[in-house]
């Protein structure tokens, strides 16, 4: 069974660009999960999707937005990009909810550096 | 904000049992307690969790206090392909929030 891909695995942008992230889960997971991984704050949660649903969100700006397409395949979006978002961004898919005592499967991240 | 706390780095030697401890005293009863770990240059990967009982698996056990307030993953015998960071994780479900803790990166000496 193929793992979780993201695409693209590098990125470079400019102050005040948007940038989208792409996320295919492991065939028959639901729920896709967006995290930012940073040296400072270390790996925080931004939103999860199930079923085309926003259904859990972190506290980040509104710059951040996600959705899930019906096949699963998950989007996240940042618009206005800062510096401060220079980040790895990891997807994470799982069978159900993630949490509800369901493991997480996570992808290799996109390394996105805004200049 | 439900928050864990584990000790920032700890070292073991190769083929001894490491104990990884991790504090989640505003833990509900409802909370899982799930531990992934972090190899270099790779996103996080599912080690165990529990809710209750102490869980055991191919790769680790876990052992919650009975309090549920603390936890610790044990790792039978330490190999140089456990060497990673290590995040105690729990799920919130008043907020429906995964917290990370901040990491134990675990040291193994050949």
């Amino acid at each position: 069974k193929a793992g979780v891909t993201q695409t693209p695995r590098y990125l470079i942008k400019t102050r005040g660009q948007q940038v989208t992230l792409s996320c295919s889960p492991i065939s028959g997971h639901r729920s896709v999960s967006w995290y930012q991984q940073t040296p400072g704050q270390g790996l925080q949660f931004l939103f999860e999707y199930f079923s085309e649903t926003q259904r859990n969100k972190g506290n980040f700006p509104g710059r951040f937005s996600g959705r899930q397409f019906s096949n699963s395949r998950s989007e996240m979006n940042v618009s206005t990009l800062e510096l401060g978002d220079s980040a790895l961004y990891l997807c994470a898919s799982s069978p159900g909810l993630a949490g509800e005592g369901n493991e997480q499967f996570f992808g290799p991240g996109t390394r996105l550096t805004v200049l | 904000d439900a928050k864990t706390t584990q000790p920032n780095s700890m070292e073991s030697n190769e083929e001894e049992p490491v104990h990884l401890p991790c504090n989640h005293s505003t833990i509900s009863g409802t909370d899982y307690i799930h531990w992934y770990r972090q190899l270099p240059s790779q996103g996080p990967e599912y080690v165990i969790h529990g809710l209750t009982s102490n869980v055991n698996n191919r790769m680790a056990s876990l052992a919650i206090a009975e309090d549920r307030k603390s936890s610790t993953l044990i790792l039978h015998r330490a190999t140089l392909r456990d060497a990673a960071v290590y995040y105690c994780i729990l799920r919130v479900r008043s907020t429906r929030q995964l917290t990370f803790g901040s990491g134990t990166q675990l040291t193994v000496l050949p």
